[in-house]
């Protein structure tokens, strides 16, 4: 069955350093993939969205990379702040979300 | 200020009760989705429209039904509140000019069943 695939686990990094969270998708091809961003209790937020023609798109001190051959997707957050804390949720098209990877960044 | 609000943040309901979550958006949006959340489940998409009357079934449609009577509204209905039901549940709405638009959320329903 087609999938989209996070790393469950959540992802603690230091303030100041890069994160990157993954998102993989099998058994069908995304035209587009987005990132979404959800507090707890509360409803997810678009941040980005990345076309199958597109190698890499940037907003602020957000990056997301497609990569058709590896059937990836990287999100990158640049010098991250205890503000990022937060699930992102990677969603392809087909109507398919990922489970989302929570990231805790500590002082 | 863009919106979608459903109408309760909490619930609690009985089982076997006859539940309605309602949800609003006010962008004119033509395509509206109800999701669960569960952890280590994510989002699952219960039912879709892309129009008025129009529905479609997503992922777990069982136990739940919908309506959409007017374009700016969008009901889920539970037919007979199961304790399986216990769960946050997400509306959303977006645009279908172009692909890829952006979906806007909801801040989301915890229903709970007793």
């Amino acid at each position: 069955s087609q999938k989209i695939e996070q790393n469950s686990e959540a992802l603690n990094i230091q303030e100041g350093k890069t994160a990157t969270l993954t998102c993989n998708y099998t058994n069908y091809s995304p035209a587009y993939l987005q990132w979404y961003r959800q507090d707890p209790g509360r409803g997810p937020v678009f941040l980005l969205l990345i076309r199958e023609n597109e190698k890499e798109k940037r907003k602020e001190r957000l990056k997301v990379t497609f990569d058709t051959t590896l059937k990836q997707s990287l999100f990158h957050i640049t010098a991250s702040q205890p503000a990022d804390s937060a699930t992102y949720l990677c969603y392809g098209d087909k109507l398919i979300f990922g489970t989302g990877t929570r990231l805790q960044v500590f002082p | 200020d863009v919106k979608v609000t459903q109408s309760s943040r909490y619930l609690v309901k009985r089982t076997g009760e006859k539940v309605f979550l309602e949800c609003v958006q006010d962008m004119d949006h033509e395509n509206m989705f109800w999701y669960r959340q569960d952890p280590g489940l994510g989002l699952r998409l219960i039912y879709f429209s892309y129009d008025v009357k129009m529905k479609e079934k997503g992922d777990i449609p069982e136990g739940y039904s919908v309506s959409r009577e007017k374009k700016e509204r969008f009901s889920l209905i539970l037919e007979s509140a199961s304790t399986n039901q216990t769960s946050m549940y997400l509306c959303a709405s977006s645009s279908h000019r172009g692909t890829g638009t952006e979906a806007f959320f909801g801040q989301g329903t915890r229903l709970t069943v007793v």
